[in-house]
């Protein structure tokens, strides 16, 4: 069975400029989250999807991250303008649907803002 | 809102030694929980997790938590640990609205 795809596995911009994260889940995962990872810190939520729908979107940066899964399969994480604080691994991460599911992660995108 | 408190940033252990990780959370309604592994350069995976029943769950490679709900804590140990279980150790909490939470995370360092 595939795993969470993710890209790119690394970027590296300057501060203002925009950025786009891809995800592939597993297939068949209704549910769909953004986590940010910041160095030293727990994965934090962001935006979780059931489907094509936002089921919670109440962490996240809405002036400059945006994020959608217009069909309900992959899904895109942009943020414009980044801003240094913004550096961080950004994860991606499917399970089943329901609260029993377990959380299946992908490797995650390193960003580093300058 | 719900939080998790994991109590140790750094452990350092020799291998054989026992282990126990701390972690709390906050939140007073019905809850399931997990302990997430991170190898050096791997992505996050499912150690263990707790959704009803026996208290004492049992996870890979030996691990095991206990889920005490008076004292809001779900603990992970294990009796011996080894130079390969080095890693970091995430807990998390999912609530009644799915919203998982993640604590800061333990690093674990097992010296051979």
């Amino acid at each position: 069975e595939a795993g969470v795809a993710q890209s790119p596995r690394y970027k590296i911009i300057e501060k203002r400029q925009s950025v786009a994260f891809w995800c592939n889940p597993i297939s068949g995962h209704a549910t769909l989250y953004w986590y940010q990872q910041i160095l030293g810190q727990g994965p934090k939520l962001l935006i979780q999807f059931q489907n094509n729908g936002v089921v919670d979107d109440s962490q996240l940066p809405k002036d400059r991250f945006s994020a959608e899964r217009l069909k309900g399969v992959d899904s895109t994480l942009k943020i414009q303008p980044a801003k240094l604080e913004d550096s961080a691994v950004y994860l991606c991460a499917s399970s089943l649907e329901g609260r029993t599911g377990e959380l299946f992660f992908g490797e995650g995108s390193r960003l580093t803002v300058l | 809102a719900q939080s998790v408190s994991q109590h140790n940033h750094h452990v350092i252990l020799s291998e054989a030694a026992s282990l126990e990780l701390g972690c709390n959370y906050s939140y007073g309604g019905t809850v399931n929980l997990f302990w997430y592994v991170q190898y050096p350069g791997q992505h996050l995976q499912l150690l263990l997790k707790y959704f009803s029943g026996d208290p004492l769950v049992k996870g890979i490679k030996g691990f095991e938590a206990e889920f005490i709900k008076s004292k809001f804590s779900f603990n992970l140990r294990k009796p011996s640990v080894q130079w390969s279980d080095t890693a970091e150790y995430f807990c998390a909490v999912r609530s009644n609205n799915n919203d998982m939470r993640f604590g800061a995370g333990t690093r674990l360092t097992v010296k051979p």
